[in-house]
């Protein structure tokens, strides 16, 4: 069965810095994993999909990488800004389950 | 614009009674979800179409229903099986095909029973 874990549950760095969110997977059998950014009692949106061929994707101030073999996948968010601030959640499509399976992600907040 | 419409947006429920949460998406895809979303939990899938007339259980499939009589609409029934339907509801859409794609979501409709 697979299990996604994000590390840390949630964040608070001042606007500017840097940062990088993690998740891990227990199956490396997937076919694409994909980021979402969720505002408090929103849907969620997506932010990059990297397919199971790829190491990463690209998106503004957004870096995703894979690593399959390990089971981990970083979130890179760049000069953080106030509006950053979100619930940033991963989910990996495994083929063999043919289902999404969600980590019950990082909490981020960006302070002026 | 394309996108995902989920209706209504807040819904109250007496216990005993079946709701429907409404579902239509003009993204042409031919794959739609629903997502039940609890308080320190991932989302958890409830069922899953990959094509109009077909659907599938998910995880957490008892206590609710769905049809797909149209590509557009995929709307699911939170019946009085259901024994704790207090939650916010998420549909979603995407492509299809054998690794999905990329998942678009609606703006999810929260249910609290009184």
């Amino acid at each position: 069965k697979q299990e996604v874990t994000q590390i840390p549950a949630a964040l608070s760095v001042p606007e500017g810095e840097n940062l990088v969110l993690n998740c891990s997977f227990t199956d490396s059998a997937i076919y694409n994993l994909q980021w979402f950014r969720q505002d408090p009692g929103k849907g969620l949106t997506s932010l990059l999909l990297i397919q199971s061929s790829q190491r990463e994707q690209t998106s503004g101030r957004l870096n995703a990488s894979l690593d399959k073999s390990s089971g981990r996948s970083t979130l890179y968010i760049a000069a953080s800004q106030p509006g950053d601030s979100a619930t940033y959640l991963c989910a990996v499509f495994t083929g063999t389950a043919s289902k999404l399976t969600f980590g019950t992600g990082t909490r981020l907040q960006v302070t002026l | 614009d394309g996108g995902i419409t989920q209706s209504p947006k807040y819904l109250f429920r007496k216990e005993g009674q079946n709701v429907t949460l409404s579902c239509e998406q003009n993204l042409n895809h031919d794959a739609m979800y629903w997502y039940r979303q609890d308080p320190g939990q991932g989302l958890r899938l409830i069922y899953y179409s990959q094509i109009v007339n077909d659907f599938q259980k998910g995880d957490i499939a008892e206590g609710y229903s769905v049809s797909r009589e149209k590509k557009e609409s995929f709307p699911l029934t939170v019946t009085s099986a259901q024994k704790n339907p207090t939650a916010f509801y998420l549909c979603a859409s995407s492509i299809g095909g054998e690794d999905t794609g990329e998942l678009f979501f609606g703006e999810g409709s929260r249910l609290t029973v009184l």
